[in-house]
């Protein structure tokens, strides 16, 4: 079965911090990987997208993929308030479908 | 631009009723068009996606149906709504799945 897994945290950073969130997949012909952000009772926005293995960098974002050891992580550096959301994981399997890890709670302490 | 129109934005409805949620995509010529859940506290399951107009694919057996009747629209439907129905409904949309979706404002749908 194919499963996205999320630390559901909440992972407690302070202002100005890294946050490190992390995802695992357990398929390895997996081609495209996002992080989305999801504030409460909103809907989720698309923050990065990372197709081939190393890092990807914009802005305070930086996502990291590794698809020998089938993990996908995203970095956010000089973490703010603004930053406490809700962080999704999804995986492209099937060029028309993702799958979606249950998230990750960030909460940013000023 | 391209803009996600979803409605209605919460909803309350006893078991047994019926449900129609509609979701329409301005800007964009035949997209992908998916129904995802959120349960509270839990992740995005996939419900239904489309790649064109009448064309449905179901990925979990339920009690819900979906139907395209136009390029850009897209119904999320129940017959008879159970208590285990009630979610976050989120509407998605994309040209190149390979970019990422981008969802519409979702509807609060609980079931009483």
């Amino acid at each position: 079965q194919k499963e996205v897994e999320q630390n559901s945290g909440p992972l407690s950073v302070p202002e100005g911090a890294i946050a490190s969130l992390n995802c695992t997949y357990s398929d390895r012909v997996s081609q495209s990987f996002f992080w989305y952000r999801q504030y409460s009772g909103k809907s989720p926005e698309l923050i990065m997208s990372i197709y081939s293995n190393g890092d990807k960098e914009d802005g305070r974002f930086t996502a990291q993929l590794n698809k020998a050891s089938q993990y996908v992580s995203l970095l956010i550096r000089d973490s703010q308030p603004s930053d406490s959301a809700t962080y999704l994981c999804a995986v492209n399997w099937d060029f028309n479908k993702f799958y979606f890890g249950s998230g990750t709670k960030l909460n940013v302490k000023p | 631009s391209q803009t996600i129109h979803q409605w209605p934005a919460t909803l309350v409805q006893p078991v047994g009723s019926p449900l129609s949620l509609e979701c329409t995509v301005e800007g964009t010529s035949n997209p992908n068009l998916y129904w995802y859940r959120q349960a509270a506290g839990r992740g995005l399951q996939l419900l239904f996606y489309s790649v064109g107009i009448g064309q449905i694919s179901s990925e979990v057996p339920q009690n819900l149906s979906a139907s395209r009747p136009q390029d850009r629209q897209f119904i999320l439907s129940s017959k008879k709504l159970l208590l285990s129905d009630s979610g976050f409904y989120l509407c998605a949309w994309s040209t190149n799945p390979g970019d990422g979706y981008t969802f519409g404002s979702g509807t609060r749908l609980t079931v009483v």
